[in-house]
């Protein structure tokens, strides 16, 4: 079955670099979602979008903006790195059903991209 | 306030013996309850959910749990470890807000 795919899986910058992270969900799935994984930490909620509308917003920095495109897909934009930054980004979908249902789905993550800021 | 608790960051077990991971939540209204695997360097993988109706879940690898409202807990259960099972298990709550909140995680590591 495919699964949620995540590009590129490795990314290495600078600071004050920017950096654009891709997924691609699940076939027939409209719904998206971003995480954020520091080093020993639990993922943490950065955004989400349903039809290519945000959804939800959790604790994005500024410097970051997301989109979802016409195909579904996503990319999350990341601006003036810092240190801090360097995490595993997970990105997650969802067949949503329409907006009633849209809590109670079940999210599919992908790999992940690791990204270190040096 | 809405939150996930998961007691015990590290848990080591015997080969052959019984898999407990606890997990607690807090919440004004019914959950959603997820349970992910996560193997080093690799993504998160589904276990197993509760969303409605029965409330013990089995999921993939053996694994089940079962949530008890009146414990507000969804504990992970598994009979028999095996070596394979050795990974990071985090347990996650939809508090009907469509975002997961993840609990700490909980590491796993099975004793030869």
């Amino acid at each position: 079955a495919a699964g949620v795919i995540q590009s590129p899986r490795h990314l290495i910058k600078e600071k004050r670099e920017t950096a654009t992270l891709k997924c691609y969900p699940i076939p027939r799935h409209d719904t998206v979602y971003w995480y954020q994984q520091g080093p020993g930490q639990d993922p943490q909620f950065l955004i989400s979008f349903y039809e290519k509308m945000q959804s939800d917003k959790g604790s994005i920095p500024d410097r970051f903006s997301a989109q979802q495109f016409s195909d579904y897909h996503s990319e999350l934009n990341m601006s003036s790195l810092e240190l801090g930054d360097s995490a595993l980004y997970f990105c997650a979908s969802s067949p949503t059903g329409g907006l009633l249902s849209l809590s109670t789905d079940t999210q599919y993550f992908g790999p992940g991209t690791r990204l270190t800021v040096l | 306030a809405q939150s996930v608790t998961q007691l015990g960051s590290h848990v080591s077990v015997s080969e052959g013996a019984l898999v407990l991971l606890r997990c607690n939540y807090s919440s004004s209204v019914p959950p959603y309850l997820f349970w992910y695997v996560q193997y080093p360097n690799q993504g998160l993988q589904l276990l197993l959910k509760y969303t409605t109706g029965a409330t013990l879940v089995k999921g993939i690898n053996g694994f089940e749990a079962e949530f008890k409202k009146s414990e507000t807990s969804f504990h992970l259960t598994k009979p028999s470890a095996h070596m394979s099972d050795a990974a990071e298990y985090f347990c996650a709550v939809n508090f009907g807000n469509e975002k997961l909140t993840f609990g700490t995680g909980t590491r796993l590591t099975i004793i030869p």
